[in-house]
């Protein structure tokens, strides 16, 4: 069965203080992983989409690195406005476009 | 940017009555989903769709549940008969390739 752990479940950081949230996963293949922003009560905001190991994608403060067994989200320098939920997702190759996802690691940066 | 809209931001039924939960993709995408995140847990994938078709569901989304695309802009999903566990956020998504882009959602309370 296809499977997403994502760790730590949740990590605080003082601001400044750079660190990497962990996704490994089980597929039977791997078409595509994803990661996502989630403020409390709002919807996912996409920021990354990885396809093959050793990919790597930036945006700002963030890099995220894909190897054949699990993703890192690198965060740099972290700010409070980084304070969110961060998901990861990955996509089969089977006849599917379903996300499945991981619980999350729920980031708090403090100033 | 473009992005996808979902209303209403909140609904409140009784149980056993029926919801409808309305959805604009955003407009070059092809693929269309709907999500959902009970309080405290996965995001979790309902039904997708694609070409005026479902193209795969879930377990969840059983007779209770169907979608439709009755025009060329809005993305429907009704529940019929809603039940108390039926209380969720529910989250409209599209996507060209790849990466699939979530609305804000539509957080359902059946009491």
């Amino acid at each position: 069965e296809d499977q997403v752990t994502q760790s730590p479940e949740a990590l605080r950081l003082q601001e400044g203080e750079s660190s990497s949230l962990n996704c490994s996963y089980t597929v039977s293949g791997l078409r595509g992983l994803f990661w996502y922003r989630q403020d409390p009560g709002k919807g996912p905001e996409f920021l990354f989409t990885l396809y093959s190991a050793g990919e790597e994608k930036e945006k700002e403060r963030l890099k995220a690195t894909l190897t054949k067994k699990e993703s890192f989200l690198h965060i740099t320098a972290p700010k409070p406005e980084d304070s969110a939920t961060y998901l990861c997702a990955v996509q089969a190759p089977r006849n599917t476009d379903k996300l499945i996802f991981g619980t999350g690691t729920r980031l708090q940066v403090f100033p | 940017e473009p992005e996808v809209t979902q209303t209403p931001s909140h609904q409140v039924t009784q149980m056993g009555q029926e919801v409808i939960l309305r959805c604009v993709p955003i407009s070059n995408h092809l693929y269309f989903y709907w999500y959902r995140q009970i309080l405290g847990q996965k995001v979790e994938f309902l039904v997708s769709f694609y070409n005026n078709e479902i193209s795969e569901k879930s377990e969840i989304f059983d007779d209770q549940f169907s979608v439709e695309r009755p025009d060329g802009s809005n993305f429907t999903l009704k529940i019929r008969s809603t039940k108390l566990e039926d209380s969720a956020m529910y989250f409209c998504a599209s996507s060209a390739t790849g990466g699939a882009f979530f609305g804000q959602g539509t957080r359902l309370t059946v009491v």
